[in-house]
Formats: C-alpha cells, sequence, structure tokens
C-alpha cells in the first residue's frame, strides 16, 4: 500500500503570494488532516476533511484553506503569505474514526521570504 | 481540555544505555495513545499505539510503553539505544471530534557514542 504523499516536497515563497500544497492520502483513508509544525509551537492542527467536507478546523486563520475531492486528495491553500507561515506542514491520513491512528507523509517544508 | 505535556524537552544518552521518554496527558475520555518518531525534515512514524488492553504495549525499533491511568502518563521505553534512534519523539492523544490529534511539543533525543 502507498503510503501519504505530500507536493511539492519544498517551497519557497514571498510575502504576500499564495501557495497551494497537496496531499494524496492513504488508499481507501476517507480522513486527511493537515498540521503546521514549527519549532516553537510544535504539531498544531489546521483542519480536517472527511468525504469531501471540513469536520474540524483548529485555530488558524482565515488565510489557510482546504478542500478535499472526490478522490480524497486533499489540498490545502495558504493567501497573502507571512514570514510566519513559514514551517513543515503535514498531512496525515486517517481510516474510519475511532480505534486509529494517523500516517503522516513527508511533509511540505514552506519558506516564506 | 486536551493535552499533551512532554516535560523533556532534550535528552541525551550514550549508547547502549536505557531510555525513558515521558508524557503525560489531559483527555476527557478513555484515550488513545501514541508515540511518533521523526527523523530531521521527514514526516511522522508511528512507534506504537494504545487503544485498550494490555497497559504494556510493544512497538517498532524495539520500544515499548505502559500506560498509567492513576497517573495520566503513557512513557516511553528503550532497553538499549542505538545511534540510529537520535530523533525526535512526540506523544499523541486522539483522536478528538473526528480524526484530530494533539500532540506534545517533542523530546529532541541525541545519541552520544
Amino acid at each position: 500500500k502507498a503510503g501519504v504523499t505530500q507536493t511539492p516536497r519544498y517551497l519557497i515563497k514571498t510575502r504576500g503570494q499564495q501557495v497551494t500544497l497537496s496531499c494524496s492520502p492513504i488508499s481507501g483513508h476517507r480522513s486527511v488532516s493537515w498540521y503546521q509544525q514549527t519549532p516553537g509551537q510544535g504539531l498544531q492542527f489546521l483542519f480536517e476533511y472527511f468525504s469531501e467536507t471540513q469536520r474540524n478546523k483548529g485555530n488558524f486563520p482565515g488565510r489557510f484553506s482546504g478542500r478535499q475531492f472526490s478522490n480524497s486528495r486533499s489540498e490545502m491553500n495558504v493567501s497573502t503569505l507571512e514570514l510566519g507561515d513559514s514551517a513543515l506542514y503535514l498531512c496525515a491520513s486517517s481510516g474510519t474514526q475511532g480505534n486509529t491512528e494517523a500516517f503522516f507523509g513527508q511533509g511540505t517544508r514552506l519558506t516564506v521570504v | 481540555a486536551q493535552s499533551v505535556t512532554q516535560p523533556d524537552i532534550h535528552i541525551t544518552v550514550s549508547e547502549g544505555a536505557s531510555l525513558e521518554l515521558r508524557c503525560n496527558y489531559s483527555y476527557g475520555a478513555t484515550p488513545y495513545l501514541f508515540w511518533y518518531v521523526q527523523s530531521p525534515g521527514q514526516g511522522l512514524q508511528l512507534l506504537l499505539k494504545y487503544f485498550s488492553g494490555d497497559t504494556l504495549v510493544q512497538g517498532i525499533k524495539g520500544f515499548e510503553a505502559e500506560f498509567k491511568r492513576s497517573q495520566s502518563s503513557f512513557n516511553l521505553r528503550k532497553p538499549s539505544v542505538h545511534w540510529s534512534d537520535a530523533a525526535e519523539y512526540f506523544c499523541a492523544v486522539g483522536p478528538y471530534t473526528g480524526n484530530q490529534f494533539y500532540f506534545g511539543t517533542g523530546t529532541s533525543l541525541t545519541v552520544i557514542p
């Protein structure tokens, strides 16, 4: 079974630009979650999508958004980038709710300059 | 409120020595508990998980963890550390409202020869 695939692995963007990150979950998984990882804050939950619907959302500004497609692939978008958005963005896929764990991709390293 | 505390930010051990990484959690229901490991620039790999049953769980790479409900702890142990174990270790609890997981801030492990 293929794992969670995130693209691209690395990105460099300029302040004010917008960026889209992609995540393909494990085959059969319908839940995709996104986390932001920074040295100071650790892993912070952004949002979760399940069957194309946002099921849960963390405490991030509206500049952070996402969506999920019918094949469970998910995209995350950050608009009007700020320097503080520089982070490793991790995607995790999970099976049905309960008695399960999150399987993580290798992440997308976003640097905002 | 749900939270995970890893009191040790950084630990250094000698190769061949034993290891214990601490994790305390706060969770409103019966917790599902996890330990993940992260190598530099990589995603998170699941080491082990506790859902129910035997409170001592075995994981990959020779790791084990013990769930102690009375102490709200889920400490990770390894009898003999190898240089390749140097990495960041995260304790997590969940899932909560869907597939949201709460992570500790991580413990960085250095292994010296």
